[in-house]
């Protein structure tokens, strides 16, 4: 069955601290998205990719890297984590043919920084 | 660029009401349109997705018809039930992204349905 699976699916660290998100899709999937989701703000695009070893920017980059190193799995990367990327993270991969492709979503990482 | 804006907030409505949720964009080209629906703990899914002007998609129940001329692709069902308790999200495609998919979306609306 294709699905988007994330992991860890919570997650807490310190302010400083390293983090690594991880995301992959069994859907043969081109495209890979990193959305977090906020009270108020909805889901905000952070980083994607349309294949492996490709990355786009986003509409929230700051303080995120990414890395997509197959067509099944995309990483988030916070380096230096601070409180307010404590959010409710979601990837997402669809085929993007024509711009009209559906989303299927991972189940989410909650993170939380202290 | 482009953009997304919602009903804001809450919603709350009683079971059988009929159910609006309001959705309008601004996109310099001629986008598409999806309404996603996230339940409790869950991870959104496609709700449905508009074609062309004046087609009018429908999933579960629910519809909505995009307007180019006002900027619109309202969510619509004519009774609400319990099992529609969810938060909402409005989101756009558009043409000039060249095919990558990148869809922008709106804040969600919260939809709660009490008997």
């Amino acid at each position: 069955e294709a699905a988007v699976t994330q992991s860890p699916r919570n997650k807490v660290t310190v302010t400083g601290g390293n983090v690594t998100l991880s995301c992959r899709q069994t859907n043969s999937h081109n495209y890979m998205y990193w959305y977090r989701q906020d009270t108020g703000h909805g889901l905000r695009l952070i980083h994607y990719s349309y294949g492996a070893g490709n990355l786009q920017i986003g509409d929230v980059p700051d303080g995120y890297k990414a890395t997509r190193t197959t067509q099944e799995d995309f990483f988030l990367l916070l380096e230096l984590a601070s409180p307010s990327q404590t959010s409710l993270y979601f990837c997402a991969s669809s085929d993007g043919a024509g711009g009209v492709s559906d989303y299927t979503f991972g189940s989410g990482t909650r993170l939380l920084v202290i | 660029g482009d953009s997304v804006t919602q009903t804001e907030g809450l919603v709350t409505l009683t079971e059988g009401l009929p159910v609006m949720l309001n959705c309008t964009y601004q996109s310099t080209y001629s986008p598409f349109l999806f309404w996603y629906v996230q339940h409790l703990n869950e991870a959104p899914k496609l709700l449905l997705k508009s074609f062309t002007d004046n087609k009018r998609p429908e999933h579960q129940g629910f519809h909505a018809t995009l307007h180019k001329s006002s900027s619109s692709f309202h969510l619509q069902k004519s009774s609400a039930q319990l099992s529609d308790s969810a938060l909402y999200y409005c989101a756009l495609s558009g043409m000039a992204t060249g095919g990558n998919n990148k869809l922008t979306f709106g804040q969600g609306t919260v939809l709660s349905v009490i008997p």
